[in-house]
């Protein structure tokens, strides 16, 4: 079975500065996805960033970026240029791929609070 | 991107009685789909895996007598809470996989439960 940690319960980070949201995962599957998803108040769930395992090169989309270190089992969230529509909880999910798309696991997220 | 629907947003109901709540993929067939159960502050958790044609697959300590699970068709999974209880109240959301080689889930916007 998977496991997916995310050690940081709460986190906060001025406008305009970089925040960095750990994640851990174990698996010993070798082929799998990792997602970075957003929950904003509206509790909706937003994909922010997606990892193939497959692909040393880090995923990048606008402000987000990610470092994936596939030996240490670690996938951390980077967000540039903070803004407050970025306040949500943060949510790091793994899932392997078996030919078909498969169940999301979960971490147990991260809430971030961007500051004035 | 694509989308999922869930009806209702929000319902209150009895304790003892059941309620239904459906997930549809608008623009898009899932064969599969995902219920996920989401306690304030907390994160997602599976609860079961809706497959068109075929039973649900329920993941463990989920009763699958009191949370019946339908996939009616390629655009319709239903969860139904039978004999509600208020340990039942939380926040259910459904996510479906759009497929094809194409591993990102769409998540409904949710349904707050709320059981009297």
């Amino acid at each position: 079975a998977q496991t997916v940690t995310q050690s940081q319960p709460e986190m906060s980070v001025q406008e305009a500065e970089t925040v960095t949201l750990s994640c851990t995962y174990d698996t010993s599957e070798n082929n799998y996805y990792l997602f970075w998803y957003k929950q904003p108040p509206s509790r909706q769930m937003i994909l922010v960033i997606r990892q193939e395992a497959y692909k040393q090169q880090n995923a990048t989309e606008n402000r987000f970026s990610v470092n994936f270190q596939k030996a240490a089992k670690s996938f951390s969230l980077k967000i540039s240029d903070s803004q407050l529509g970025d306040t949500a909880m943060y949510f790091c999910a793994f899932m392997k791929t078996a030919g078909t798309a498969s169940k999301l696991t979960f971490g147990t997220g991260t809430r971030l609070q961007v500051t004035l | 991107g694509a989308v999922v629907s869930q009806h209702p947003s929000w319902v209150i109901c009895k304790s003892g009685t059941s309620v239904k709540i459906e997930c549809r993929s608008l623009d898009f067939q899932a064969t599969t789909m995902f219920w996920y159960r989401q306690f304030p502050k907390q994160s997602l958790m599976l609860m079961a895996t809706s497959n068109e044609g075929s039973k649900a697959t329920y993941e463990q300590g989920v009763e699958k007598d009191k949370f019946l699970i339908n996939h009616a068709s390629l655009t319709l999974s239903t969860l139904t809470v039978t004999s509600a209880h208020p340990e039942d109240s939380s926040f259910y959301i459904c996510s479906a996989p759009q497929g094809g080689g194409r591993y990102e889930q769409y998540f409904g916007p949710g349904t707050r439960l709320t059981v009297t």
